[in-house]
């Protein structure tokens, strides 16, 4: 009976290079969200994804990041050519349908150097 | 701009009192709303959710949702020192355009022992 599994939990990566997070969701549930939170600051809504579809991608940056949810195998939250400020936690979580609770992930500690 | 507004605390009570964490939203479209808690360096789990004006009781938990006054709350009672954690709202609304997901800042509770 396993909850939203992220990987890794960890990473570290140098400004410029890629970080490519990995969210596979409960058993069930088709819909994925992902948040990114800094230190002492609240949540907040990157992208909204079904299977093989982006719902509302309207708090993702317009730039070096993309998200995508396939047929098979976990989502992916990509971020290209890393900066400092990107440096952060990101959680994602899954539901049984749209407006539904939602369960999240342990996150992923992203740090940049 | 749809909005969700928590006061950011601390709210500081003493053990055995009850809690009372309060959220507004903007989007009158809103149809579900959510309540997690986050330790510090952890990631949210869910503790009530509420769909219907009224009250939601579960355990120690109260959830109360008045949508004329667009007004979300939550009550803990005979608060533990364990509830000490930020309390996030949730509301969001699928009916409509995107920008439907939207999370407060969070209040940050702590319960004095």
């Amino acid at each position: 009976n396993a909850g939203v599994m992220q990987n890794p939990r960890h990473l570290v990566r140098r400004r410029g290079q890629e970080a490519r997070l990995r969210c596979s969701p409960m058993k069930g549930h088709s819909h994925v969200y992902w948040y990114r939170q800094l230190p002492e600051e609240g949540l907040k809504f990157m992208v909204y994804l079904q299977k093989e579809n982006i719902i509302d991608e309207s708090g993702m940056p317009k730039e070096r990041f993309s998200a995508e949810f396939p047929k098979e195998g976990p989502s992916i939250l990509r971020i290209q050519q890393v900066v400092r400020g990107d440096s952060a936690a990101y959680f994602c979580a899954s539901s049984i349908q749209g407006g539904h609770e939602q369960y999240f992930g342990p996150g992923t500690r992203l740090t940049v150097t | 701009q749809k909005e969700v507004e928590q006061n950011s605390g601390p709210l500081s009570v003493p053990e055995g009192a009850i809690a009372s964490l309060n959220c507004t939203y903007s989007d009158r479209g809103s149809q579900s709303f959510f309540w997690y808690r986050q330790y510090s360096g952890k990631s949210p789990e869910l503790i009530m959710s509420i769909y219907s004006n009224g009250d939601k009781e579960d355990g120690r938990f109260t959830a109360q949702l008045n949508k004329a006054s667009q007004y979300v709350s939550l009550l803990i009672r005979d608060s533990q020192p364990s509830d000490s954690a930020t309390y996030l709202c949730d509301a969001e609304n699928y009916g409509g355009s995107q920008g439907n997901l939207i999370f407060g800042k969070g209040t940050k509770l702590s319960v004095k022992p």
